[in-house]
């Protein structure tokens, strides 16, 4: 099962920051918080990953509370082609067979005009 | 450069028929997994590859399935028998296996899918 939970969907407006949420109250220390995104028939697109430290790339911010409990990957202008389902997933630190990603139901981000 | 491939895009077969679905990874990602995404779902873990052996086959359903990696490169999924319940999109990933830095560099690089119809 999925160690994390999101809320099923959220709507933005187009230019604006869309914030999403994602618990994860049972991480242990070992493990990465990670962001996936899946636009309608694609395969998903990584985002972004993180320990406990804030991260930023080109594509988003992702910030992880101190406890490590939670965390909001932040897109800072929301597009059209953002509208995607979003997917956060805890994995361990190392590889192996502990490296295959378990996906919940993410978070249906709808980007309105 | 080129990402993940997965060929066919689009395969209908009838129930109790034998499938293929082929994946051909990054050049030079030693690590291969394959997932399945029933509608409305997000991806389940089947397999994974590193190299040319299955490290991890715990998510396979049954005895049906059954995946192959012979030169740890391409990677083909084979069904047999296949029912009605195996429609899904069947999703490849690769990725490079280590650590940089202390940080995790074996992030999943996903191909477009097989959108497999078992009628």
């Amino acid at each position: 099962d999925a160690k994390t939970t999101q809320p099923p969907s959220m709507d933005c407006a187009e230019g604006r920051a869309a914030n999403l949420p994602c618990n994860h109250s049972t991480i242990s220390g070992n493990e990465y918080v990670y962001w996936y995104r899946q636009i309608h028939s694609q395969g998903p697109q990584y985002i972004i990953h993180g320990l406990k430290n804030n991260e930023t790339n080109e594509m988003a911010s992702l910030i992880i509370t101190e406890d490590r409990k939670s965390s909001t990957l932040i897109l800072p202008h929301a597009t059209l082609r953002d509208t995607a389902v979003y997917y956060c997933i805890v994995r361990p630190l190392h590889g192996g067979s502990q490296g295959n990603l378990i996906f919940g139901k993410g978070t249906k981000l709808s980007v309105k005009p | 450069g080129a990402g993940v491939s997965q060929t066919p895009s689009n395969k209908v077969t009838e129930k109790g028929k034998y499938v293929e679905l082929r994946c051909d990874p990054i050049s030079g990602h030693t690590a291969l997994y394959w997932y399945r995404q029933s509608l409305g779902q997000g991806p389940e873990f089947l397999i994974y590859f590193q190299g040319t052996g299955a490290a991890d086959d715990s998510g396979l359903p049954n005895d049906r399935f059954f995946a192959v990696r012979p030169e740890g490169s391409v990677s083909t999924l084979k069904i047999q028998r296949t029912e009605r319940g195996d429609s899904a999109v069947y999703l490849c990933a690769s990725s490079l296996m280590g650590l940089a830095g202390g940080r995790r560099t074996d992030t999943q690089y996903f191909g477009p899918g097989t959108r497999l119809t078992v009628l």
